[in-house]
Order: structure tokens, then sequence, then C-alpha cells
């Protein structure tokens, strides 16, 4: 069963920085592009980053951009997402996702349970 | 980027009775659509990937259709336990965008 378990998250201040990681199990880590997307309170889904396969090729949405950075330890199954300079309309859940497949690597299939980000002084 | 956008915004539907969920795209995303359920206070989960395709394990009561720019999502005989937002969501290209969501009453 593929499980994906996100930490990282909390209270930060604006301008503020946080790490969120997202341990992988159930399944060959490596082998899928993952992803990261966040949903604000009351709000629909935002997609925001994607990494695929051995670190390749990344894609970050505008709003996110020169700001997060997606990674991944495939040895330690483990997904990054470095977050600085962090702003009120970035508070969200954060969900970290699995690729069904590689050729669509925004294509979605298995999702964490979130960490909460509140950004406020 | 693509906008992708839901009707209506809220649907209330009886038990056993079909609910018919409508999504468009700015522009054409071939069958590359994904549609989500999302039951309060739990994380997404893939219903129907390129536009008619179900997810493992989802039941034969959900089905997509639709291509270009207009998608369908039909909750054949809705049970209770199908309250939740629905989201779709194209692949098409970065960034893939999601719908605002509808949500289904009972």
């Amino acid at each position: 069963e593929v499980q994906l378990l996100e930490s990282g998250g909390g209270l930060v201040q604006p301008g503020g920085s946080l790490r969120l990681s997202c341990a992988a199990s159930g399944f060959t880590f490596g082998n899928y592009a993952m992803s990261w997307v966040r949903q604000a309170p009351g709000m629909g889904l935002e997609w925001i980053s994607s990494i695929s396969v051995g670190g390749g090729p990344t894609f970050y949405a505008d709003s996110v951009k020169g700001r997060f950075t997606i990674s991944r330890d495939d040895s330690r199954n483990t997904l990054f997402l470095e977050m600085i300079n962090l702003r009120g309309d970035d508070a969200a859940i954060y969900y970290c996702a699995k690729a069904l497949t590689n050729q669509f690597r925004g294509l979605l299939d298995s999702w964490g349970q979130g960490t909460l980000v509140t950004v406020s002084s | 980027e693509i906008v992708m956008t839901q009707s209506p915004a809220t649907l209330s539907v009886s038990p056993g009775e079909r609910a018919t969920l409508s999504c468009r795209a700015s522009q054409s995303v071939s069958n590359t659509l994904a549609w989500y359920q999302q039951k309060p206070g739990q994380a997404p989960r893939l219903l129907i990937h390129g536009a008619s395709t179900r997810a493992t394990g989802i039941p034969a009561r959900f089905s997509g259709s639709g291509s270009g720019t207009e998608f369908t999502l039909t909750i054949s005989s809705l049970q209770s336990e199908d309250l939740a937002v629905y989201s779709c969501q194209h692949y098409y290209m970065w960034p893939p965008t999601f719908g605002q969501g509808t949500k289904v009453e009972i």
C-alpha cells in the first residue's frame, strides 16, 4: 500500500522559512515523479511543484518560483520542499503526491494527509 | 496557463439520484483530464484519469466523459458516502491546474 507522510509544517513569521518532508513507502519511490499541491483554508487545490525521476526536470508554479525548491533523496525515499520568504498567501495545507505514470507527471494517484503551514506574525 | 472552470459550485442531490458535474477548460486539453474526490478533512483521491478511465478501486457508479474543453463527471446513483468536493484537473501541460471544485451535498 502506498503511504505518503508529510511533516515539517508549523507556524512561521512572514519572511521566514520552512522545510517540508514527505516520507514515502509501499512503492519504488525512485521510479516515480513526485509533486507538492497546496490548499488554502476553504479554497481549491493549487499545484505548486513537481520533480521528475532522478531529480531531473523540476517545475514550479509562478506563485512560488524563486522562493520554493523541490528536491528528493531516493536513498531515503523522501521528498522535500524548501520554502523561503514565506508570505501570508502561502498559508495552506501542503500535500505530497505521487504521479500515476512518468508520462504524465502532473497526474497524481496517491496523496499524503498533508501538513499545515501557517504564516503569521 | 489553462483555466479550469467547474459548475455548479454546489450540487444538492438525493440518495439514489444521478449527479452530473461539469468542467470546462479555457483551451483544449485533449483527454488529459482527471477528477478527484475530497471528503471533509481528508486528502484528495483520484477518481478518473484520461477523462474517462476509472482509477483503481473506484466504483462503477462514477464515470467520466468529454474531450477537448468540455468534460463531465457523472455519479449514476448517489450514495451518502459520496458527500465530497469534486475537482477537475488537466495535466496537458505545465502548470497542471485544478478547477475550483463542486461541492456535492446529500
